[in-house]
């Protein structure tokens, strides 16, 4: 298993400019994430999905879209970007268990940088 | 609001010198509280799920504790290998969004 995979490593964005991150995972999980992390302020939410079709926002959504046409896949949206999401992006998925909760497996991150 | 402190922000120990870091938090209804690992340039790692007041894991030389306001990492006779950002996590009941809410992490340097 390759477990969470995400691409690219490394993006360098203008103000304005759009992109998307990619990420894949193989270990048929229902529930997959997207934080993003920033210096002293540990990750937050972005966007999270619940299975193919259902997504929904987490605590900082603005700024970005998402999608979730297959199980494998949960690819994040920046729709004009800004030097405020200049970040490192964490891609997590986790088995869904009802009342206890899996562990949610990270993939390895994008460092992005908006100029 | 759920919040995660974690102390000291930044550990330095001496090979074979245990100690322990804190994670303390507010929840409204605790479903868990997590602990995980992050090397520099690395996704989180994931340690240890704690569920309820009194819960211990161990794994190697960590060991985990849970109580109703904080949890613990302990760290017997560290190596350098264990040179990290340890980052504490909780996840309310209350919730569908499964979110963690995670706290800002605590860097240890272990020195041979």
């Amino acid at each position: 298993n390759a477990g969470v995979t995400q691409t690219p490593k490394f993006q360098v964005l203008k103000t304005g400019q759009s992109m998307t991150l990619q990420c894949a995972q193989d270990m048929n999980h229902e529930y997959m994430s997207w934080y993003r992390q920033d210096p002293g302020m540990g990750l937050r939410l972005i966007h999270y999905s619940v299975g193919a079709g259902i997504t929904d926002q987490g605590e900082v959504p603005n700024g970005y879209n998402v999608s979730r046409s297959t199980t494998e896949d949960f690819p994040l949206r920046l729709l004009s970007a800004a030097p405020s999401q200049t970040s490192v992006y964490f891609c997590a998925s986790s088995a869904l268990a009802g009342v206890r909760y899996y562990e949610q497996y990270f993939g390895p991150g994008t460092r992005l940088t908006v100029t | 609001e759920d919040q995660v402190t974690q102390s000291p922000e930044a550990l330095r120990l001496q090979e074979g010198e245990s100690s322990s870091l804190n994670c303390s938090y507010t929840v409204s209804g605790l479903r868990g509280l997590f602990w995980y690992r992050q090397d520099p340039g690395k996704g989180p790692e994931f340690l240890f799920t704690l569920y309820s007041a009194g819960e211990e894991k161990e794994k190697e030389r960590l060991k985990a504790t849970l109580t109703k306001k904080e949890s613990f990492l302990h760290i017997t006779a560290p190596k350098p290998e264990d040179s990290a950002t340890y980052l504490c996590a909780v996840q309310a009941q209350d919730t569908g969004r499964r979110a963690l809410t995670f706290g800002s992490g605590t860097r240890l340097q272990v020195q041979p």
